[in-house]
């Protein structure tokens, strides 16, 4: 069974440093990943996902994320945060049919001055 | 700009009632999905809908049903509400396919007292 694991629910970072949000997740297929976002009383809107091709994927707002299938992670970056980005963040993986996908657990990403 | 939106933002019900929540999208897209949101658990897959009148069970559909009698709507209806019912409900939907990206409603608070 598809599942899909953040470490991490809270990471707090300052402005203008790097952000770092770990995925795991595992498949019994090639998988399909994605990475939302949710501010505050929104809904979730996507950042970046990987299908197929190039590993290393680039996003909305200059955040990117790598596909390593090696170590079936699905790690999020951007090099400087800012006060805007604080959010939570969800890291999914679709098991394929229909489009469902299953979601980790969300990690809630603070930026302090 | 492609929205979808769901009835209320904010619900409170008795414990016993029958709750519809309703979504509707203008992106004449396939697929239609329910997820609740509930803290340190991230999104879990209620119901999903490929087509009209067609719907697959998710993750924890117990105690939920679902209707989809036009391409563009989807109702969740909680048959009797319980107080662990209580969570954010999301209504997403998307293109048919494996991959396409999930567009969010702004989701409905629902409270069962």
């Amino acid at each position: 069974a598809q599942s899909v694991t953040q470490l991490g629910s809270h990471v707090s970072v300052s402005e203008g440093a790097l952000v770092l949000l770990r995925c795991n997740y595992s498949s019994s297929v090639p998988p399909y990943l994605f990475w939302y976002v949710q501010y505050p009383n929104q809904g979730l809107q996507l950042l970046l996902k990987y299908t197929t091709g190039a590993t290393l994927v680039k996003g909305i707002n200059g955040f990117e994320a790598e596909f390593k299938k090696s170590e079936t992670s699905f790690h999020l970056t951007k090099p400087s945060a800012h006060m805007s980005d604080a959010a939570e963040y969800f890291c999914a993986v679709t098991p394929g049919g229909y489009n469902k996908l299953i979601f980790g657990a969300g990690t809630r990403l603070a930026v302090h001055p | 700009d492609v929205k979808v939106t769901q009835s209320s933002r904010y619900l409170v019900k008795r414990t016993g009632e029958k709750v519809f929540l309703e979504c509707v999208q203008d992106m004449d897209h396939e697929n239609m999905f329910w997820y609740r949101q509930d803290p340190g658990l991230g999104l879990r897959l209620i119901y999903f809908s490929y087509d009209v009148k067609m719907k697959e069970k998710g993750d924890i559909p117990e105690g939920y049903s679902v209707s989809r009698e036009k391409k563009e709507r989807f109702s969740l209806i909680l048959e009797s509400a319980s107080t662990n019912q209580t969570s954010m409900y999301l209504c997403a939907s998307s293109p048919a396919g494996t991959g396409e990206k999930l567009f969010f409603g702004s989701g409905t608070q629902l409270s069962v007292l």
